[in-house]
């Protein structure tokens, strides 16, 4: 079974941290995706990867930036967390760019006070 | 990426069988259906995909008429465990897997 997991499921952070989340999947898949989700918002994805090293925006990237240095490794960064940011955040992988079975980790609910 | 419409929520009962509608007008040829499930603080999980007519597998069937317009996904005998937010969505394959995700259908079984 594919498996994704992420750093932590709770998180709480002040306005301006510097803020890592991190999300290892296990299949070798070439794609990663980091989403959030908010009530009343549905999943909306922040940024994606295709490979190492790559990535392209999402519908929301603003304040927020992502490192994909390993294959198996997509980290979210908030480079200065604000309030507005706390949020559920799901990453999510899959095994190339011609399937929309993507594999869910558990989330990480962050707070930011 | 074609805009899907979903009903917000249902209800249901126990062992009913249980149908879901989405309308995606301004589907593309090169498009496919996908269905997803998220149960309460859990990422979501592919439940099934399709292109045209009928999809069934051991979680549930989908259904797609020849317009493509609208699809439904069937679920067949409900249980409590059922209770979660479904997703339609609607994409084709040169968009490297990106999926958009709407609001859901809230389906809420009671015994």
């Amino acid at each position: 079974d594919v498996k994704v997991t992420q750093s932590s499921r709770y998180l709480v952070k002040r306005t301006g941290e510097k803020v890592f989340l991190e999300c290892v999947q296990d299949m070798d898949h070439e794609n990663m995706f980091w989403y959030r989700q908010d009530p009343g918002l549905g999943l909306r994805l922040i940024y994606f990867s295709y490979d190492v090293k790559m990535k392209e925006k999402g519908d929301i990237p603003e304040g927020y930036s992502v490192s994909r240095e390993k294959k198996e490794r997509f980290s979210l960064i908030l480079e200065s967390a604000s309030t507005n940011q706390t949020s559920m955040y799901l990453c999510a992988s899959s095994p190339g760019q011609d399937t929309y079975e993507q594999y869910f980790g558990p989330g990480t609910r962050l707070t930011v006070t | 990426l074609a805009k899907t419409t979903q009903p917000i929520s249902m209800d249901s009962y126990e062992g009913q069988e249980v149908n879901i509608t989405c309308s995606h007008n301004n589907i593309a040829t090169n498009d496919y259906i996908t269905w997803y499930q998220q149960f309460p603080s859990q990422g979501p999980r592919f439940i099934i995909q399709g292109y045209k007519t009928k999809v069934t597998n051991e979680v549930a069937s989908l259904f797609i008429p020849a317009d493509r317009k609208s699809s439904t996904l069937s679920l067949p005998r409900v249980s409590l465990s059922d209770t979660a937010v479904y997703y339609c969505l609607v994409g084709g394959h040169n968009q490297g897997g990106k999926l958009i995700f709407g609001q859901g259908t809230e389906l809420s079984v009671k015994p």
